[in-house]
């Protein structure tokens, strides 16, 4: 099956820098690697996700590079903003990484 | 559309006692599935579905059942609810993807359920 780790657990940046996730999976077959966010009490949404065909995608302050070598994506976060707070995980296939909890400091 | 809903959204069981978790989707998705979060573990599959009258097992199944007999509704059971089981589980569904891999995945508002 597949393994998927994610580094930070936590993650603390002052608003206006940048928050980068790593995660790294195990299965080389694996071939949609999804970021969703979950803020307190809610429900995981998806924020942005790449296939295997492309190397990175951006949708405003959010993108994703991939890496199918070295079998690791990571979310970056560009100009955090207060409500940037949240937990995020990573995916591929079925396997979440444990999340991030990341805090935007004012 | 309600998109992804479950019932009941909190629950407190006594050890030992069954219950039985309701997840329906009106986005005509194919696949749904059943996790469990736990702090600080993410998201685990308990089981799945790729389609009506499907189920397969996810990375924890035991102590859990499922069915799918409506293509809407994705069922999860407990026969004999343990301490251990104490958690928020999230439904989740998403349309069917071939060989592209999985889909993004829409989830429910989540069910609590403290097992005492």
């Amino acid at each position: 099956g597949e393994n998927v780790e994610q580094h930070p657990s936590t993650l603390s940046v002052q608003e206006g820098d940048s928050a980068v996730i790593k995660c790294t999976y195990s299965d080389s077959a694996s071939n949609y690697f999804p970021w969703y966010k979950q803020e307190l009490g809610k429900r995981p949404q998806l924020i942005i996700d790449i296939r295997s065909n492309v190397g990175e995608k951006k949708d405003q302050r959010i993108a994703v590079t991939l890496n199918k070598t070295a079998k690791h994506f990571s979310l970056h976060i560009t100009e955090t903003q207060p409500e940037d707070s949240a937990v995020y995980f990573c995916a591929a296939k079925l396997s979440f990484g444990a999340g991030t909890t990341v805090t935007v400091r004012a | 559309n309600a998109g992804v809903t479950q019932t009941p959204k909190f629950r407190v069981l006594k050890t030992g006692q069954s219950m039985t978790l309701l997840c329906a989707q009106d986005m005509n998705h194919e696949y749904m599935y059943w996790y469990r979060q736990d702090p600080g573990m993410g998201l685990r599959l308990i089981h799945y579905s790729v389609g009506e009258g499907t189920t397969a097992k996810g990375e924890v199944p035991d102590g859990y059942n499922v069915s799918r007999l409506k293509k809407q509704n994705f069922l999860l059971g407990l026969e004999s609810a343990a301490p251990s089981q104490t958690s928020v589980y999230f439904c989740a569904s998403s349309g069917a993807s071939g060989r592209a891999g999985y889909n993004e995945q829409f989830f429910g508002p989540g069910t609590r359920l403290t097992v005492l």
